[in-house]
């Protein structure tokens, strides 16, 4: 069982917004600014997507954001595209002693 | 542009030892600043964080496998290797190398994983 909870599946049609939500705990989310998204096409490496909340790496298109509101984290990509598709992953920093804790992953499809 | 790769053999029996290496290029895995990690991917489960190595050799591991596991680095290979002694079925798991800055849970370049499996 992951630490933190997300969807196990989401899905839109290309153009349309979706949002993924993560929901940790007052040990995790609700505790740092630390939430990163991944973005994993299976059999490649995992690419971050989001850090800090709501930044996003260099590179990294401006279709994709990140927000938080108390324990739970939200992923949301705008203007879906067919490349969108893949595996979402949420991380987060935490007062456990483990660097990061993660979700266990939401598969979007891209209808 | 760093890249990760993860090497070791696919398929590992029970009560045996796990070993796997992570070759790192386009960065040096003794420029300081960064946690070298080990993450796995259990089959239908999220990620779990295993442990990082410091280019100072410091370790730090997942309370709940810090008894079976060990991260060591090879610096004239630029190269960190994972051991997990005493496997079983449920160490059977794709394992990623990922970077991320000393004191960050922000994982900014992975490797793209190796499945394990525990089986006789």
């Amino acid at each position: 069982q992951s630490a933190l909870t997300q969807p196990a599946s989401v899905s839109g049609s290309p153009g349309q917004s979706i949002t993924i939500s993560c929901t940790g705990t007052s040990s995790d989310i609700g505790h740092y600014n630390y939430v990163s998204w991944y973005q994993h096409h299976p059999g490649k490496a995992p690419k971050l997507i989001i850090s800090a909340v709501n930044n996003r790496p260099s590179g990294v298109s401006n279709r994709f954001s990140g927000s938080k509101s108390g324990n739970t984290a939200s992923l949301t990509i705008s203007g879906l595209q067919a490349e969108d598709e893949a595996d979402y992953y949420c991380g987060s920093y935490t007062t456990k002693e483990l660097l990061a804790v993660f979700g266990g992953g939401t598969r979007l499809t891209v209808l | 542009q760093v890249q990760l790769r993860e090497s070791g053999p696919g398929l590992v029996k029970p009560s045996q030892t796990l070993s796997l290496t992570c070759t790192v290029s386009g960065a040096s895995i003794r420029g300081g600043n960064y946690y070298w990690s080990w993450i796995r991917h259990h089959p239908g489960e999220g990620l779990e964080w295993i442990g990082y190595i410091y280019y100072s050799g410091d370790t730090h591991y997942s309370p709940s496998l810090r008894s079976r596991v060990s991260i060591s680095l090879d610096t004239s290979k630029n190269r960190f290797s994972l051991r997990l002694t005493s496997v079983t079925a449920a160490d059977t798991a794709t394992y990623y190398c990922a970077r991320s800055y000393s004191g960050s849970s922000t994982f900014d370049y992975w490797g793209q994983g190796t499945l394990v499996t525990v089986s006789s």
